[in-house]
């Protein structure tokens, strides 16, 4: 039963433009939130969080948006850069709970 | 000057065989993690040690033992391997804060396992 999806496997967005990706949670006692992204052949490093008591959190580039009610949290990246191409992950947890992980979706920017 | 590393990287063997794989942390963190990304992409965790103490045991085979010697280390040891054991696994370590409390984990770069 997983508990985190990414529905979307792959996004390709022209550079410049919004990428926007997209993660579904099934459950309601998540209180935080996270967006790994990955290269190939490297481990995922962290991007940008969100606890459940906010609804929006910005650092630079990437802002990620929480809505509690449809159990889903997108990330958002404006303007894509060529670099932005990786897999991303999200991820939640409650509490002191392990994180669980959807399975990524692979972004990919066109020049 | 890797933060999480993991060695082997690339690990091709038998069925039925033994083997390990080895992680370092130098970040000075207390907990240290091993998931499992499998053939549908999903990473799993396996496995967390905080302090050298065993604290997520998730359903994973007992083939495969998890070993702590410090806290900046955290070996697997897998058993008799199986072909469905073939994945990419990776490390990971964070600093439990307050209330116990972790969020941000340090990866390290996988160990792709494949079995004959």
């Amino acid at each position: 039963d997983q508990q985190v999806k990414q529905n979307s496997p792959s996004l390709s967005v022209q550079e410049g433009r919004i990428s926007i990706l997209n993660c579904d949670y099934t459950n309601s006692m998540f209180d935080y939130f996270l967006w790994y992204k990955k290269y190939p052949a490297e481990g995922p490093t962290f991007l940008i969080s969100i606890s459940s008591i906010k609804d929006k959190n910005e650092d630079g580039r990437f802002t990620v948006f929480l809505n509690k009610s449809a159990k889903h949290l997108s990330l958002h990246i404006v303007p894509s850069q060529p670099g932005d191409s990786a897999v991303y992950f999200c991820a939640a947890k409650r509490g002191a709970q392990k994180l669980v992980f959807g399975q990524g979706t692979r972004l990919t920017i066109n020049p | 000057d890797t933060a999480v590393s993991q060695t082997p990287k690339y690990l091709v063997t038998q069925m039925g065989n033994d083997k390990s794989i080895k992680c370092e942390q130098n970040l000075g963190h207390d907990t240290m993690y091993w998931y499992k990304q499998d053939s549908k992409k999903f990473l799993k965790i396996m496995f967390s040690y905080n302090n050298k103490e065993l604290i997520i045991n998730e359903t994973v085979p007992n083939r495969f033992s998890p070993k702590s010697p410090d806290k900046a280390h955290l070996n697997l040891h897998i058993n008799s391997l199986e072909l469905g054991d073939s994945a990419v696994y990776f490390c990971a370590s964070s600093q439990v804060g307050f209330g116990g409390v972790d969020n941000e984990q340090f990866f390290g770069p996988g160990t792709r396992l494949t079995v004959l």
